[in-house]
């Protein structure tokens, strides 16, 4: 069966810091993958997809950058951290031609 | 780009109340998705619906899909305290990603 792992669980990053957040996929070949931001407990915004090894779309200009070094491997980065990259980040897969996503746990990410 | 409107943004019911929330949307779906999100993980899907006019249930919880094709409704009925939690529609046109709503903030009170 297929699994989303993500980590860590929760993060404490002073600003300026750099940031890596890791999403792995197992069970399944050449997944889509995404990365979202959920502040204050409410909506999901889009930051990053992947359709394939390299490809990234980005939905939103930010302090961020997402890369996908493996077929099953997605990962989120920020050279320097501010204040409001603060938020609960989730990772998410699909398959092309099947409805939905499965999320990850996520990563509440806290700068100070 | 698309957005989903849902609403309630939040709702306070006693235990053993039907709820009921909705998002409607400007631009037609041919997908409508209803997740559960509890606090502190990932939302969980609930619902997929597939069809223009699809009335889809899952134990106490029914969806349908508008006939429009522009709006969704989840009903809970009997709402018992693991049903707190914040509940997001989404739709989708194709293969572009997901659009989701803001959520509805579900509280149940024993």
């Amino acid at each position: 069966s297929q699994t989303i792992h993500q980590w860590p669980a929760t993060l404490v990053q002073p600003v300026g810091s750099p940031l890596s957040l890791e999403c792995t996929v197992e069970g399944t070949s050449n997944p889509n993958l995404y990365w979202y931001r959920q502040a204050a407990g409410r909506g999901l915004q889009l930051l990053f997809y992947s359709v394939g090894i390299g490809q990234i779309s980005s939905e939103v200009p930010q302090n961020l950058s997402a890369s996908r070094p493996q077929d099953r491997q997605f990962i989120l980065s920020s050279k320097k951290l501010l204040l409001s990259d603060s938020g609960f980040y989730l990772c998410a897969w699909s398959v092309t031609g099947s409805w939905g996503y499965t999320f990850g746990s996520g990563t509440r990410l806290t700068v100070v | 780009g698309q957005q989903l409107n849902q609403s309630p943004q939040s709702m306070f019911i006693q235990e053993g109340e039907d709820v009921s929330m909705n998002c409607t949307s400007s631009s037609i779906f041919n997908t409508w998705l209803w997740y559960k999100q509890d606090p502190g993980e990932g939302p969980v899907l609930l619902i997929a619906l597939y069809k223009a006019g699809e009335l889809t249930s899952n134990g106490r919880l029914t969806a349908q899909f508008g006939i429009t094709r522009k709006d969704s409704f989840l009903n809970i009925s009997a709402s018992i305290p693991s049903d707190v939690g914040i509940y997001f529609c989404a739709g989708q046109l194709g293969n572009t990603p997901l659009v989701f709503g803001k959520g509805t903030r579900l509280s149940v009170i024993a």
